[in-house]
């Protein structure tokens, strides 16, 4: 049962655009929800993340808005560049005491392509 | 500051055959992560280990095992490997267990022939 759906799998957007990826997750007890970047050949790297007591939280052109009931969040990158282009992945993770916790779970990842 | 080291960055294996992957942390991590990664099945969790202690497994089949040593370096190995168990396999740590901040190295590419 995949607890983090991602989509879309793949998007391409023109340089100066906004990237929008979306996530959905079913565990209600997640409370920790990063985002990573992966460029080819590299590990994954953690880019924002947000904790489900606020609705949104921005650095600098990447933000994440949060929406509890709905159990989405989504990553908004404005003014995409080509130096974007990687693959992004969501998880959701619940802290706890040693032995109550869940690892991170992510979605299937996105690729996105800005063109320039 | 050194980031995670993994080695081989790369291997073939045959089926049949067993593997060895080794991690070296952060330095001051003490939290070891492993993670498999295919193209079909994303990424997906497969131990942590905290203190030379497993504290978290995913579901994966005992042929996948894992240590962590008294200087937070963390091996796994894959015995009887089958075809399906081609993968990049992420190593990532963290300060502290029970935290999804975690830091990844470049991986383990593993291919089965």
């Amino acid at each position: 049962q995949q607890q983090v759906k991602q989509s879309p799998q793949s998007l391409i957007v023109q340089k100066g655009g906004i990237s929008i990826i979306n996530c959905a997750y079913e565990n209600t007890a997640f409370d920790y929800f990063p985002w990573y970047q992966q460029f080819p050949g590299k590990g994954p790297a953690l880019l924002i993340a947000i904790r489900p007591d606020v609705s949104e939280k921005k650095e600098g052109r990447f933000t994440i808005s949060f929406n509890k009931s709905a159990k989405q969040f989504s990553l908004h990158i404005m003014d995409s560049q080509p130096g974007d282009s990687a693959t992004y992945f969501c998880a959701a993770s619940k802290g706890g005491t040693q032995g109550g916790s869940e690892k991170l779970v992510f979605g299937k990842g996105t690729k996105l392509t800005v063109n320039p | 500051k050194a980031g995670v080291t993994q080695t081989p960055r790369y291997l073939i294996k045959t089926r049949g055959q067993q593997v060895t992957l080794s991690c070296s942390p952060i330095s001051g991590h003490r939290s070891v992560s492993w993670y498999q990664q295919t193209p079909g099945q994303g990424l997906q969790f497969l131990f942590e280990y905290f203190s030379e202690t497993q504290r978290n497994k995913g579901n994966f089949p005992g042929r996948f095992s894992g240590r962590q040593f008294s200087n937070s370096r963390s091996e796994m190995n894959v015995s009887t490997l089958e075809l399906g168990d081609s993968a990049l396999y992420l190593c990532a740590s963290s300060r502290s267990i029970n935290t999804g901040e975690l830091f990844f190295g470049e991986g383990s590419r593993l291919t089965v022939l």
